[in-house]
């Protein structure tokens, strides 16, 4: 069985420029969550869906962070626009529930020069 | 707000020693997670802990959640350099908002 898939897994990019990281979760499964993880951080959970509906994105940093899920098998999260302090791993995830095991993507290295 | 500390941040130890991280929440949970991140990699689910005092084994691994669930402990058992990485433990509230503690990393010496 494939296991949820990020892409990209790298992106170097510019300040200022739009980056668009995707995520397909485990089929199945019906909710998805998005983290950063940073050294300085620890993991961090951005914002989590529930059959395709935000429940909470209390973690999104600010505006410049967006986040969708057009249906149950793919999700992006858009940062617009881009800065430095934005380079971190991001990691998708997803779980047959809330509160069950959740599953990890292989994150999306983010770079913002 | 809540949180959830998780220590030591760092341990290093013989190859076939024992180690323990702890896992302290400022509230009552409703259950807690552990999860194993190797170097470079992305964390992987290793159990769930729901009763109150429950204890779980995966051979060399134990996983306990305190009587009062608002504490938590994985033990390993003679470890193997395959154990090598960092140990995540997150709990989930009763809102059913999870927060991950800081990770344990474990690196052992051959």
């Amino acid at each position: 069985d494939a296991g949820v898939i990020q892409s990209p897994r790298h992106e170097v990019t510019e300040m200022g420029q739009e980056v668009t990281l995707r995520c397909k979760p485990i089929s199945g499964h019906n909710s998805l969550f998005w983290y950063r993880q940073t050294m300085m951080r620890g993991l961090e959970l951005l914002i989590y869906f529930n059959n395709n509906v935000p429940i909470d994105d209390s973690g999104m940093p600010e505006d410049r962070f967006s986040a969708k899920m057009p249906n149950a098998s793919f999700s992006t999260l858009k940062i617009q626009p881009s800065e430095p302090r934005d380079s971190a791993v991001y990691f998708c995830a997803s779980s047959l529930g809330t509160s069950r095991g959740q599953y990890f993507g292989p994150g999306t290295r983010l770079l913002v020069l | 707000g809540q949180q959830v500390m998780q220590i030591p941040q760092y341990q290093h130890v013989q190859e076939g020693e024992d180690f323990t991280t702890y896992c302290n929440s400022s509230t009552t949970l409703s259950n807690i997670q552990w999860y194993k991140q190797r170097p470079g990699g992305h964390p992987v689910f290793l159990i769930q802990l729901v009763k109150s005092g429950e204890v779980k084994k995966q051979k060399r691994l134990t996983f306990q959640f305190g009587e009062a669930k608002k504490n938590s402990s994985l033990h390993i058992t003679a470890t193997q350099t395959t154990d090598v990485g960092t140990y995540f433990c997150a709990g989930y509230s009763s809102a059913s908002k999870i927060i991950f503690g800081s990770g344990t990393r474990l690196s052992i010496r051959p």
